[in-house]
């Protein structure tokens, strides 16, 4: 099935510590993004890349680092510098102007909920 | 900063209901986007309407762009319990390099009560 693929589902981690979540899609898209959600608001952009080897930060990218060594993946640390971790982190998919298509809509992941224990 | 404000934060009706939401963005965009999210879930894409169109159905739903005034409005006819969920408005903001920047609103919650 084609699809974007968020592992693990719930993690947890301890003060001080790294954590990289997963993202892996296999529908060919260019343009890769990861969101925190805090509970009962909105998302926040963190980190987004339009292509391979190449990414941008967004609003909150701070304590937060990603690679994107393959097109079809896209993970993120959260670093010990992030100091509220805590949270429900979405990734998203979509194609871009790459392929010569604009105006497209993204695909999500089923979340990972992050708590620091 | 999120480039969407959704309005109302939250919303609560009857089945059969007709439910509109309302979201507010800041600068020009190449496409506005509307998205629903379960509690707990990922969100799935409902509509996109393109910065040159004004008016776009998808069954139940409908939804207005007015560029003018930098809004969109999401209406859901005859609404049914399953109706109940978060609901998000997205934009592409448009830059020079052409960039694929998503970026969110806050959402607003509808509760449909049967």
């Amino acid at each position: 099935d084609g699809g974007i693929t968020q592992s693990p589902k719930y993690l947890f981690r301890k003060e001080g510590q790294n954590v990289t979540l997963s993202c892996e899609q296999n529908l060919n898209h260019d343009a890769m993004y990861w969101y925190r959600q805090d509970p009962g608001q909105g998302l926040r952009l963190i980190y987004y890349s339009q292509i391979v080897n190449d990414f941008q930060k967004g609003d909150i990218a701070e304590g937060y680092s990603v690679s994107r060594e393959k097109k079809e993946s896209f993970p993120l640390t959260v670093t010990s510098a992030q100091k509220n971790p805590t949270a429900f982190y979405l990734c998203a998919s979509r194609r871009g102007p790459i392929q010569g298509i604009m105006n497209t809509e993204a695909f999500f992941g089923q979340g990972t909920r992050l708590t620091v224990v | 900063s999120q480039q969407g404000e959704e309005d109302p934060q939250a919303l609560s009706i009857q089945e059969g209901e007709n439910a509109t939401m309302n979201c507010s963005y800041k600068t020009s965009i190449n496409n506005l986007q509307w998205y629903r999210q379960n509690s707990g879930r990922g969100l799935v894409h409902l509509i996109l309407i393109r910065s040159n169109e004004r008016e776009k159905h998808s069954g139940r739903l409908r939804v207005t762009l007015d560029t003018s005034k930098k809004s969109s409005s999401l209406l859901i006819t005859a609404s049914r319990a399953a109706d109940t969920a978060s609901y998000f408005c997205a934009t592409v903001p448009f830059t020079q390099g052409g960039s694929e920047k998503l970026v969110f609103g806050k959402g607003t919650k509808l509760t449909v009560n049967p």
